[in-house]
């Protein structure tokens, strides 16, 4: 089975700084890995993702994530925050000829002016 | 563009009522899932269809039954409305491709049981 931790339920940070929200996943098979934001009063939506290729993938927004299977981590950052990007951050994992789909507990990312 | 329709967006039930969550996806998508949404604990995973009449439990499938009639609907049932169910509902449709894979989720059903 595959498992999903964040460590940080939340995480206050000043407008322009830099972050970084932790996620570490167990899997005994290669999987998929996905950060999806939920904007306050919002549904879900796919932030980024790693499929295969490149350990370092990005978004449109200046996130980026890097997969790192030695720590089976999917650590996602970015290099100056601003206040729109508050919002809570879910990681995700799904295994290559596996059904499911796990969600780790979010994390609270709170931007401040 | 992608559409998961999910038919309430609020909903107030009473205890040991018979509650319905119909969820609907516009992309022929055949894997459907149901998640509760609860604060500190992220999204668990209720059922889980990989097809028409085809379903699978997810981790907390108890309380809870689904119903997949057809390739665009997945509903998820509450037989008896707990108070313990009070949560937000989200429904998820996933594309899978070569080499690609991505969940569209619904915008949720908040549910409310007295």
């Amino acid at each position: 089975a595959q498992s999903v931790t964040q460590l940080d339920s939340q995480v206050p940070v000043f407008e322009e700084a830099p972050v970084e929200l932790r996620c570490n996943y167990s899997s005994s098979v290669s999987v998929y890995l996905f950060w999806y934001v939920q904007y306050p009063n919002q549904g879900l939506q796919l932030l980024l993702k790693y499929l295969s290729g490149s350990t370092l993938v990005e978004s449109i927004n200046g996130f980026e994530a890097e997969f790192n299977k030695s720590q089976t981590s999917f650590h996602l950052r970015k290099p100056s925050v601003h206040i729109s990007d508050t919002a809570e951050y879910f990681c995700a994992v799904s295994a290559y000829n596996f059904n499911k789909f796990y969600f780790g507990s979010g994390t609270k990312l709170n931007v401040k002016p | 563009d992608v559409k998961v329709t999910q038919s309430s967006r609020y909903l107030v039930k009473r205890t040991g009522e018979k509650v319905f969550l119909e969820c609907v996806q516009d992309m022929d998508h055949e894997n459907m899932f149901w998640y509760r949404q609860d604060p500190g604990l992220g999204l668990r995973l209720i059922y889980f269809s990989y097809d028409v009449k085809m379903k699978e439990k997810g981790d907390i499938p108890e309380g809870y039954s689904v119903s997949r009639e057809k390739k665009e609907r997945f509903s998820l049932i509450l037989e008896s409305a707990s108070t313990n169910q009070t949560s937000m509902y989200l429904c998820a449709s996933r594309y899978r491709g070569a080499a690609n894979e991505k969940l569209f989720f619904g915008s949720g059903t908040q549910l409310s049981v007295l």
